[in-house]
């Protein structure tokens, strides 16, 4: 599996737009990036996934450029239940490794 | 999307018992289910994967005996954590797997935090 690298942690206000990169330098060709979000005592929830270029859903959009060693998800207008640990994963599978997230806090 | 249940969601035991917890895929059928732990600001470690009718298998590190899980049908499987130490406490999330696909068709029920005393 890829190994992914986050920042730890990121802040923001209500109403902005929050942008979390992921690195993936090791991806390989049959990858996919999927993204999870994970509020405190609660299991992970599925955000959004793709293969490349850009994607984008009710919730957020994910962005893949073209080498693919990289990707953003961005949360258009975050408010303060946004608040949670967003984890980037890489890999073919249905096997997922968790790496460390990104714990965004959005602050009023 | 898909439903995955726990219980209990909270579970508080003596050292050297034995707890189980169940996770259901309430509104359809799982093949393949996972076994997280969670320790505090930590993130999620899969410990094993449960394959209905078939042994459970276990990442590095994990001890079998210690930790059994059964999958005797498409939408339960239980983890039961024997002889549990307080070094066992930890929050447990299960997921399921929706048939064969993409990553995306995976839902993870809500947890359940077990305190061992």
């Amino acid at each position: 599996l890829a190994k992914t690298t986050q920042p730890i942690s990121m802040d923001s206000y209500e109403g902005q737009e929050v942008n979390i990169t992921c690195s993936h330098n090791n991806i390989a060709t049959n990858d996919y990036i999927t993204w999870y979000q994970q509020f405190p005592s609660q299991g992970p929830r599925f955000i959004i996934q793709g293969y490349k270029t850009k994607v984008t859903n009710e919730v957020a959009s994910l962005f893949i450029p073209a080498d693919r060693k990289s990707s953003t998800l961005s949360l258009p207008r975050v408010s303060l239940s946004d608040t949670a640990v967003y984890y980037c994963l890489v890999g073919d599978d249905y096997k997922l490794s968790f790496g460390a997230g990104t714990t965004v806090t959005v602050r009023a | 999307g898909a439903v995955v249940s726990q219980h209990p969601s909270r579970v508080i035991c003596k050292s050297g018992t034995s707890v189980k917890i169940e996770c259901r895929s309430l509104d359809f059928q799982a093949t393949t289910m996972f076994w997280y732990r969670q320790f505090p600001k930590k993130s999620l470690m899969l410990m094993a994967t449960s394959n209905e009718g078939s042994k459970a298998t276990y990442e590095q590190g994990v001890e079998k005996d210690k930790f059994l899980i059964n999958h005797a049908s498409l939408t339960l499987s239980t983890l039961t954590v024997t002889s549990a130490h307080p070094e066992d406490s930890s929050f447990y999330i299960c997921s399921a797997r929706l048939g064969a696909g993409s990553i995306d068709e995976q839902f993870f029920g809500p947890g359940t935090r077990l305190t061992v005393l």
